[in-house]
């Protein structure tokens, strides 16, 4: 499979708390996106990190990539239970400009 | 602006029936995507159309036709489905493919269940 792989596969955490989620995958890419997934819909997105940075910020979201070890996380601040939701990170193959979507971590935040 | 629409939300067919899932998008884009989702996985490419007039392979073909009948609608057909078509589906579009960081917008879904 091309998928990527997310870690962990579900967070229950209270709200408040920070929630960290990791993405690893296979091939070269020129970008790395995450989506957010409410239950029961479609996929929305959250943000974009292109292959040469290494950090970026956009409100209570910080996203990270290492390319050397083909890995990306993502962080959500001071959680609220309007964050329940599935996350999931996609990347561009540089090779063949497929979106490849990896598994997915179901994030649980308990008010 | 209603962005990406899909029809029907949900739809229940017999073995060896044969279907069209509908989608549009009014965001003038170039490139529009067919996606499956099953319990426990991320999205799988079925289909995708890099402008009007192409269409694509994606990672699961097998079993799925696609049309893009114009720039704003790009259907899926299932001529005789199968339980394993068991899934949601959800069409994607963005405004050129997205090898430079384009942004894919997601319709809601359709869920098909075969008997």
């Amino acid at each position: 499979s091309q998928q990527g792989e997310e870690d962990p596969q579900a967070l229950s955490i209270q709200e408040g708390e920070n929630a960290t989620m990791n993405c690893s995958y296979k091939t070269s890419i020129n970008n790395l996106q995450w989506y957010r997934q409410n239950s029961g819909r479609g996929l929305v997105h959250l943000i974009l990190i292109r292959s040469n940075e290494r950090e970026k910020h956009s409100g209570r979201l910080r996203v990270t990539l290492d390319t050397s070890k083909k890995s990306s996380s993502l962080l959500i601040t001071a959680s609220r239970a309007a964050d329940t939701a599935s996350y999931f990170c996609a990347t561009v193959d540089s090779g063949t400009y497929k979106y490849i979507f990896g598994t997915g971590t179901r994030l649980k935040v308990l008010a | 602006n209603a962005g990406v629409t899909q029809t029907p939300k949900f739809q229940v067919l017999k073995t060896g029936q044969s279907m069209t899932l509908q989608c549009a998008q009014d965001m003038n884009h170039n490139s529009m995507y067919w996606y499956r989702q099953d319990p426990g996985m991320g999205l799988r490419l079925i289909y995708y159309s890099a402008s009007e007039g192409t269409t694509d392979k994606g990672e699961v073909p097998n079993g799925y036709n696609v049309s893009r009948l114009n720039k704003r609608e790009f259907s899926l057909r299932l001529e005789s489905a199968a339980p394993s078509q068991t899934s949601v589906y959800f069409c994607a579009s963005s405004a050129t493919l997205l090898a430079l960081g384009e942004t894919q917008y997601f319709g809601p879904g359709t869920r098909l269940l075969v008997l």
